[in-house]
This record gives C-alpha cells, sequence and structure tokens, in this order.
C-alpha cells in the first residue's frame, strides 16, 4: 500500500510551531517522502521532500525518524496564512504517480 | 515569469456535452498531469504524459481523454461518458521524475447544468 496516514485535522495557536504528522510504516528504501500544501480551491504548492535525513527550507523543516516509518512537518512560526491542507506523499523519483490521501487540515488560530 | 495556465476557471456542462479544458506551461517541462479533487477529498489522478505524443492512463480515466501534440499543451477533454463531472480539475507539470519539482495550475471548477 502506497498511502500514508495523516490525522484528518488540527489546531495551532499563530505565532507557535505546527508540528504535522505523518505516517508512512510501508515506505522501501528508495522512496521520498514529500510535503505539499493546499489553499482553498486553489492548487497544491510544493512545500519539502526528504530521503533519509532532515530537511530545512525557508518555508519549513522535515523530521524523518531514523527507520523512515514516520516524519513531522514544521512551520517554525505559524501565520493565519499557513490555513490549508496539507499533504504528506511517498513515491520514487522515477515514477510517475504520487498517491494523494485526504491531507491534513490545518487551521490556525489567532 | 514561466507558470502554468489553466482556462477557464469556471465551466458549465450541460449533460451530454463534451468539454475540453486548457492546460499550458511554459516551464519548459517534460511531465504534464491531470488531477480530479471532489470535496474534502485528496487528487486522484486521471493521465499524465512523459513526452509529447504519449501519455498513460490514471486511476480514473474513463470518460477523459487527453492529447500531447506539443510539450507545452496538454489539454483534457471530459466527455459525455464520464457520468459525474462536476469537480475541481487541476493540471500539473514537472520535470522528468521530479515530484519536488510539481507545479500546478490554478484549476478549473466543472459544473454540469
Amino acid at each position: 500500500d502506497a498511502k500514508t496516514t495523516q490525522p484528518t485535522s488540527m489546531d495551532c495557536a499563530e505565532g507557535r510551531a505546527a508540528n504535522l504528522p505523518c505516517n508512512h510504516s510501508t515506505i522501501s528504501g528508495n522512496e521520498y517522502v514529500y510535503w505539499y500544501r493546499q489553499i482553498h480551491s486553489q492548487g497544491p504548492q510544493y512545500i519539502i521532500h526528504g530521503l533519509k535525513n532532515n530537511e530545512t527550507n525557508e518555508m519549513a523543516s522535515l523530521i524523518i525518524t531514523e527507520d523512515r516509518k514516520s516524519s513531522t512537518l514544521i512551520l517554525p512560526h505559524a501565520t493565519l496564512r499557513d490555513t490549508a491542507v496539507y499533504y504528506c506523499m511517498r513515491g520514487m523519483d522515477s515514477n510517475y504517480q504520487l498517491i494523494w490521501g485526504a491531507g491534513t487540515k490545518l487551521i490556525i488560530k489567532p | 515569469d514561466g507558470g502554468i495556465t489553466q482556462s477557464p476557471k469556471y465551466l458549465f456542462r450541460k449533460e451530454g456535452q463534451n468539454v475540453t479544458l486548457s492546460c499550458e506551461q511554459n516551464l519548459n517541462h517534460d511531465a504534464m498531469y491531470w488531477y480530479r479533487q471532489d470535496p474534502g477529498q485528496g487528487l486522484r489522478l486521471i493521465y499524465y504524459s512523459q513526452i509529447v505524443n504519449d501519455f498513460q492512463k490514471g486511476d480514473i480515466a474513463e470518460g477523459y481523454s487527453v492529447s500531447r501534440e506539443k510539450k507545452e499543451s496538454f489539454p483534457l477533454t471530459v466527455t459525455s461518458a464520464q457520468k459525474n463531472p462536476t469537480a475541481f480539475y487541476l493540471c500539473a507539470s514537472s520535470m522528468t521524475g521530479g515530484f519536488y519539482g510539481y507545479t500546478f495550475g490554478s484549476g478549473t471548477r466543472l459544473t454540469v447544468v
């Protein structure tokens, strides 16, 4: 099964760190973990991806457990504009199909 | 600026009609994709194309058709055979094999009236 498991929804206070978990217990050794987000009625936006090591960019950090069975996306200082649905996915670079689940609806509260 | 353009933003179709959704990109990406999204759901792959004049069916290709005559263009036709076409349609493109390089259009919302 190529799917991932995410909580349906989460709340976070504005200015705090938002930590979004993802379970991918059957991930294979050459599959990456990808995160995208979708603001209402827009196209999804790429956030970050990783294979084994933790990754950080200007938007977020990605923490992958040593056994690679789960990961956490961290938005360090959440703003109201971060309210969106966040999708965690797994896939191989040589494959053209990502499996999109229902994602986590993140609501940032003032 | 480089990007991917979908048109129209909103489209209304009478039952029994075929409609074509446009998708154009100027990113020089090799691969292009069409997804369907229903309310509260994730994206489902309809068709994808890795190179010009070649395309593959995704998970829900029935009732849809595509063409890839130019690298920049990947139009999607929703045929009358698609029984439940009302949905949000998203086009995306990427460099060959690069999921981190997915760029999405702003989508077309199709409604059957």
